[in-house]
């Protein structure tokens, strides 16, 4: 049991590039989360998805997209990569949303951008 | 005015020592209380939850809630090295999203 998986661990990239930063879990939850932790900064949600083929945005959505095409897994998307994108992307996943339901979450993806 | 304050420290204390953090929020709606812990190139895992007031203790641990004042406290007894890492508070209302505080980084000096 594997429990939440990212890729990659760690990449540059520059300015105007895209990425598509990777996630699965083999819980079989239906919850997944995008996060970003900047220093000092907590988590702020990217975007979030309910089941396959339902996502929702979160608090920080500008600059990334996010799909759903089955329960395992949750793809993150960034389609012009800016300085303000460099990092630190959680994934996490719940059986269920709030109500005191445990987050698990991904070892993380730390990029940088310049 | 963020819904969740927390202190990011960074907070340095000896081993042995009882260690306290906190987090203040506004939402009188939360009901869900929750502590993540976060090692250094980790993610976070969770360490506490508490559903509405009270205390509840785990080991070494202490997660109090004081809805009234709108505070929440984790407490660590006997504090080791190995206590050392970021300190995250997470609260929820219902079935919505959790919201974190910002973390605050504890380190453990042997």
């Amino acid at each position: 049991n594997a429990g939440v998986t990212q890729t990659p661990k760690f990449r540059i990239l520059k300015i105007g590039q895209s990425m598509t930063l990777q996630c699965t879990q083999d819980m079989n939850h239906n919850y997944m989360y995008w996060y970003r932790q900047d220093p000092g900064m907590g988590l702020k949600l990217i975007y979030y998805s309910v089941g396959a083929g339902i996502t929702d945005k979160g608090e920080v959505p500008n600059g990334y997209n996010v799909s759903r095409s089955t329960t395992e897994d949750f793809p993150l998307r960034l389609e012009l990569a800016a300085p303000s994108q460099t990092s630190v992307y959680f994934c996490a996943s719940s059986y269920k949303q709030g109500e005191g339901e445990t987050q698990y979450f991904g070892p993380g993806t730390r990029l940088l951008v310049l | 005015q963020k819904e969740v304050e927390q202190d990011p420290g960074p907070l340095s204390v000896p081993e042995g020592a009882i260690v306290s953090l906190n987090c203040t929020y506004s939402n009188s709606a939360f009901q869900y209380f929750m502590w993540y812990r976060q090692y250094s190139r980790k993610g976070p895992e969770l360490l506490m939850y508490t559903y509405s007031s009270g205390n509840k203790e785990d080991g070494r641990f202490t997660a109090q809630v004081d809805k009234s004042s709108k505070y929440i406290s984790l407490f660590i007894r006997d504090s080791q090295p190995s206590d050392s890492a970021t300190y995250l508070c997470a609260m929820s209302k219902g079935a919505q999203k959790l919201v974190f505080g910002q973390g605050t980084r504890l380190t453990i000096n042997p």
